[in-house]
């Protein structure tokens, strides 16, 4: 069965620092993975998605995360982070053999004056 | 296009109260489903859809029911409310459930809360 695991519920930063939220995942089989944002009252949006090809993988608002097929890891970052950016931050991932997504607990960032 | 719409925003009902959750799509996607937010857990799919007159269960379908007689609408249905269902729900919509790598398109969310 797959799963995922994002390690920190919370991380508190200071604007225009990097950030990096983490995401692990656990599967037998190739996967897809997906993060997506949620700002505050709103619903999920796609942030960005790894199919296939290049590890490192850019989305919108300058969030960028690298698919590590040995550390089966699919970590976000960005390299300067704006109070805009305050949301909370969900992996997920599929497979060709699972079409539903599997969702991790889920990051709030919390950017810092 | 008005993307994936849900009404109410926000509802207060009393255990054992009944009410139906709309949700609605204008994106002619064939897959919908419906989620509950609950803090620290991610979202958990409640039931989903592959198309009209299709429907199946998710992670955690109890309490809950589902129909899907047209493309656009995916109503969801509490029949006897109770505090452990209170949450925020979300609906959502891809093109093609048989489709991994889709992206899904939620709704704003509806918050309930069950007494």
């Amino acid at each position: 069965a797959q799963s995922v695991t994002q390690l920190d519920s919370q991380v508190p930063v200071f604007e225009e620092a990097p950030v990096e939220l983490r995401c692990n995942y656990s599967s037998s089989v190739s996967v897809y993975l997906f993060w997506y944002v949620q700002y505050p009252n709103q619903g999920l949006q796609l942030l960005l998605k790894y199919l296939s090809g290049s590890t490192l993988v850019k989305g919108i608002n300058g969030f960028e995360a690298e698919f590590n097929k040995s550390q089966t890891s699919f970590h976000l970052r960005k390299p300067s982070v704006h109070i805009s950016d305050t949301a909370e931050y969900f992996c997920a991932v599929s497979s060709r053999s699972n079409y539903q997504l599997i969702w991790g607990a889920g990051t709030k960032l919390i950017i810092k004056p | 296009n008005a993307g994936v719409t849900q009404t109410p925003k926000f509802q207060v009902l009393k255990t054992g109260q009944s009410m139906t959750l709309q949700c609605a799509q204008d994106m002619n996607h064939e897959y919908m489903s419906w989620y509950r937010q609950d803090p620290g857990m991610g979202l958990r799919l409640i039931h989903y859809s592959v198309g009209a007159g299709i429907t199946d269960q998710g992670e955690v379908p109890n309490g809950y029911n589902v129909s899907r007689s047209t493309t656009e609408d995916f109503p969801l249905r509490l029949l006897s409310a109770a505090p452990s269902q209170t949450s925020v729900y979300f609906c959502a919509s891809k093109t093609d459930g048989s489709v991994n790598t889709d992206t899904q398109y939620f709704g704003p969310g509806t918050r309930l809360t069950v007494l």
